[in-house]
């Protein structure tokens, strides 16, 4: 079992659809990222938690530390937001840490 | 402002060689650190580095190095190269520090391809 699992894997949506992702993980964290990559591997950091909710246009994050899970929700849709989504976790021992990165959700939006 | 800039952006080298990755943070960035992302696969966390110091290591083998420099550039090192470390190689820059869970700012990468 991997220590940070997604799902879904891949997501097929409607323009103007509500959509969620979700991540899940078994280590002790102390943030975790939700990266978007777009099809020629250029990644781009959508948000970094360590608790609450975070908000930024029409994606929302939020984590639940006690239950070890994080969401990414887009509201409105649009084909633009057709990429990969992966959730990325920093698991800290002492003063080395490790970042483990979930397979990642592959969504495609139609119009 | 300059982004986090990587070269070269792609290379080919053969088994055996040895290969240097470069990253450039962005100015201010204390940490960079390094993925390998395999043609279809999820990136892999290769290290991290902080005031020249390493502060995480993913489960590569010990063919793969790393070092920081003063300017808080980095270089990745690979020896004995196989034909699985073919990948992308990605650099992240980030504030670091007691800011060690700031967000990550990614490179455009270098394409690796061994033959």
């Amino acid at each position: 079992k991997n220590e940070v699992e997604q799902s879904p894997q891949n997501l097929t949506a409607q323009e103007g659809e509500f959509i969620t992702i979700n991540c899940s993980y078994s280590v002790g964290i102390s943030a975790l990222h939700w990266l978007q990559q777009h099809p020629g591997g250029g990644i781009v950091s959508l948000f970094m938690l360590s608790s609450g909710k975070k908000k930024h246009g029409r994606l929302i994050a939020t984590i639940n530390i006690q239950e070890k899970h994080s969401s990414l929700h887009i509201t409105a849709s649009h084909p633009r937001d057709s990429a990969v989504y992966i959730c990325a976790a920093w698991n800290y021992g002492g003063s080395q840490g490790n970042l483990i990165f979930g397979k990642g959700t592959k969504l495609s939006v139609k119009p | 402002d300059a982004g986090v800039t990587q070269s070269p952006t792609h290379l080919i080298k053969t088994r055996g060689q040895h290969v240097t990755l470069r990253c450039s943070p962005i100015s201010g960035h204390k940490s960079v650190s390094w993925y390998q992302q395999v043609l279809g696969q999820g990136p892999q966390f290769i290290f991290q580095y902080y005031e020249k110091e390493e502060r995480g290591r993913g489960n590569f083998p010990d063919r793969f190095s790393a070092r920081q420099f003063p300017n808080y550039s980095s270089e990745l090192n690979v020896n004995a190269l196989l034909l699985g470390d073919s990948a992308l190689y990605l650099c992240a820059s980030s504030l670091g520090g007691r800011s060690r869970n700031s967000p990550l700012h990614f490179g455009n990468g270098t394409r690796l391809t061994v033959t």
